[in-house]
């Protein structure tokens, strides 16, 4: 069966410090990855999403930056973190394909709060 | 452009009823989800639909109209678990025509006794 992890599960970091969040799918090949965040009260909203490795899709203009290092691994970064990126950031995969972005599997979520 | 709707919060009393409704405005449609999310937790996958009609799963029920451009889930025989956001995602099309979800602002339901 196919897992997805993410981790740090909490984090509290200043203002202008960096930030690695790091996600991890087991169980299937070649998965579609997004990274979403999910602001307090709010939806979740699309960050980035990636097709392959190396194949990085921004959705919004921002200070974070995202790899695929490897087929299975997504990591969402920042050089330096603003007030404005404290959320919950969510990464999810799905098949590889055309008819991928169907059902997303969520990992179980970061909450970022930037002081 | 992309626009999904649905209300802010909802209250209802356990055993009985909810519909949600969502309206979506997308430059592109390939199906409609709906999602629930407990307070601190993932979302967890509750229905799809890409044909209009309704869908029925258990005590969930879902429905589309895509001429509408409107949809909504039904929760019957609601018991306090239920409370907890419900959000709707339009599969639209992405970069090179790979799908990807765009997500509402989501409904808070709250179940009472």
């Amino acid at each position: 069966s196919q897992t997805i992890h993410q981790w740090p599960a909490t984090l509290v970091q200043p203002v202008g410090s960096p930030l690695s969040l790091e996600c991890t799918v087991e169980g299937t090949s070649n998965p579609n990855l997004y990274w979403y965040r999910q602001a307090a009260g709010r939806g979740l909203q699309l960050l980035f999403y990636s097709v392959g490795i190396g194949q990085i899709s921004s959705e919004v203009p921002q200070n974070l930056s995202a790899s695929r290092p490897q087929d299975r691994q997504f990591i969402l970064s920042s050089k330096k973190l603003l007030l404005s990126d404290s959320g919950f950031y969510l990464c999810a995969w799905s098949v590889y394909g055309r008819e991928a972005g169907g059902e997303l599997f969520f990992g179980e979520g970061s909450r970022l709060t930037v002081l | 452009g992309q626009n999904i709707d649905q209300p802010t919060e909802m209250t209802a009393t356990e055993g009985a009823i909810v519909q949600i409704n969502c309206t979506y405005q997308t430059s592109g449609f390939n199906g409609l989800f709906w999602y629930q999310q407990h307070a601190g937790e993932a979302p967890t996958f509750l229905s799809y639909n890409v044909l209009d009609g309704l869908e029925e799963k258990g005590r969930f029920s879902s429905f589309l109209s895509r001429s509408k451009g409107y949809s909504y889930l039904l929760l019957k025989e609601l018991q306090m678990k239920d409370s907890a956001s419900y959000l709707c995602a339009v599969r639209d099309l992405g970069y090179g025509g790979y799908n990807k979800l765009i997500f509402g602002a989501g409904t808070r339901l709250a179940v009472h006794p």
